[in-house]
């Protein structure tokens, strides 16, 4: 089993959609949890962290369930800027990051 | 502010040949790791250095592989002798600190393309 899943996608959804990115990761003992963004042909980009009470910043809101293991993004009111890949990331203390495959996403007009 | 400065962007090579890629980290920053991205992998840790020491270095493929950061600006990842299957993008990145103590992003360089034919 892979350590961090994704649904790779695509999602194609029109302008102005919600959208919903789900992740699931394997190591129980992981602490902290991110998406990242990356455009076609470029670096990675931290789009923002995911905390346990759930976080949103804009347009977009994170939420994490350490029961299930299971971390998801929300996109509300897509935008054409939004079309990029998401990846899921995870981390214990003491080890470097583990990056999901990502989910890409485009949003069409 | 300088990001994090890779060279080359692009290289092209044939199989055998060394191929050295070169990674400037954000001045400051205490942490470097190099990645590798596939489509079929995705993105792969491939070593990360602290304060210029080699911590976790078992994401490094097989021992053509290897990296060297001789002082707090500067790394290499030399591939000898290079070998088709090692196509890839190769990100460089850097933090101030390991993510997951606290919340310091790791920023990406531009990454280098790389072709072995």
């Amino acid at each position: 089993r892979k350590e961090v899943e994704q649904d790779p996608g695509p999602f194609n959804v029109p302008e102005g959609a919600t959208v919903a990115f789900n992740c699931t990761y394997s190591n129980s003992a992981s602490q902290s949890f991110f998406w990242y963004r990356q455009d076609c042909r470029k670096e990675p980009k931290l789009l923002m962290s995911v905390y346990s009470s759930g976080n949103e910043d804009g347009r977009f809101t994170a939420q994490l369930n350490r029961a299930s293991q299971y971390i998801s993004l929300l996109i509300r009111d897509s935008k054409l800027s939004d079309s990029a890949t998401y990846l899921c990331v995870v981390n214990q203390a003491g080890t470097a990051l583990i990056f999901g495959k990502g989910t890409t996403l485009s949003v069409s007009s | 502010d300088a990001g994090v400065i890779q060279s080359p962007r692009h290289e092209v090579t044939e199989m055998g040949q060394e191929v050295t890629l070169r990674c400037k980290p954000i001045s400051g920053h205490d942490y470097l790791f190099w990645y590798r991205q596939t489509m079929m992998r995705g993105l792969e840790l491939l070593i990360y250095f602290n304060n210029n020491v080699p911590i976790d270095d078992s994401g490094m493929p097989e021992d053509r592989f290897s990296a060297k950061m001789p002082n707090a600006s500067f790394s290499t990842l030399k591939i000898q002798p290079s070998e088709p299957r090692d196509s890839a993008v190769y990100f460089c990145a850097s933090s101030q600190s390991k993510q997951g103590s606290g919340n310091q992003p790791q920023h990406f360089g531009d990454g280098t393309r790389l072709s072995i034919l």
